[in-house]
């Protein structure tokens, strides 16, 4: 079975930092483009940012540019979202997603990890 | 970046009912038209992709058509299980954007 699961939300103060992990497993995690998207509570979705298959490219949402950074490490089936100066807006649920990338259409899901930006 | 547009922003409906959702686009982008659904609690599921292909195990009362800047997602027979918001994603710019989703209710 193909499976995604986030790992890392939790509450953190304004200005401060959070690692968020995503662990691939059933399918070949290196051949695959990898985004991360989120949802504010009751908002609609938005996404966040996405990394090429071997890590040699990757795009950011304006809002998230310069203050977040994708990586993986295709060697242990992981996916990475490193969050900097953080703000109460970037709370949200925060999902790990495949996708494809002729339409870029986002075929695999994780559960969420929920971020909390408070003090 | 590209807008994407639905309407309604909600929709009361019953079972049986054919239901349609639209999505507009702020420039042209083709087919790069993705849709989904998304219950309460839950992870988004693709439905549609290519704005018009139906994504493997959905039920064939979904279906996508458009192109260019308009699209509309038809759920032909409405079920039970189909009551959510649905979100239309642009595939065609590397800054990827989604529609502000359409509740659909009993």
């Amino acid at each position: 079975e193909e499976v995604l699961v986030e790992s890392g939300g939790g509450l953190v103060q304004p200005g401060g930092s959070l690692r968020l992990t995503c662990t691939a497993s059933g399918f070949i995690f290196g051949k695959h483009v990898m985004n991360w998207i989120r949802q504010a509570p009751g908002k609609g979705l938005e996404w966040v940012s996405l990394i090429g298959s071997s890590g040699d490219y990757s795009y950011y949402a304006d809002s998230m540019r310069g203050r977040f950074m994708i990586s993986r490490d295709n060697s242990k089936n992981t996916l990475h979202l490193d969050m900097n100066s953080l703000r109460a807006e970037d709370t949200a649920v925060y999902y790990c997603v495949r996708s494809q990338p002729q339409f870029a259409q986002y075929e695999l899901w994780g559960q969420g990890t929920l971020v909390t930006v408070s003090s | 970046d590209i807008q994407m547009t639905q309407s309604p922003s909600s929709l009361s409906a019953s079972v049986g009912d054919r239901v349609t959702i639209s999505c507009r686009a702020s420039q042209g982008i083709g087919s790069y038209l993705n849709w989904y659904q998304q219950k309460p609690g839950k992870a988004p599921k693709l439905l549609i992709y290519a704005a018009t292909t139906l994504q493997s195990g959905i039920a064939s009362r979904f279906s996508g058509d458009g192109s260019g800047t308009d699209f509309t997602l038809t759920i032909s027979s409405l079920q039970p299980e189909d009551f959510a918001t649905y979100y239309c994603q642009q595939g065609y710019s590397n800054l990827i954007t989604f529609g502000q989703g359409t509740r659909l209710d009993i």
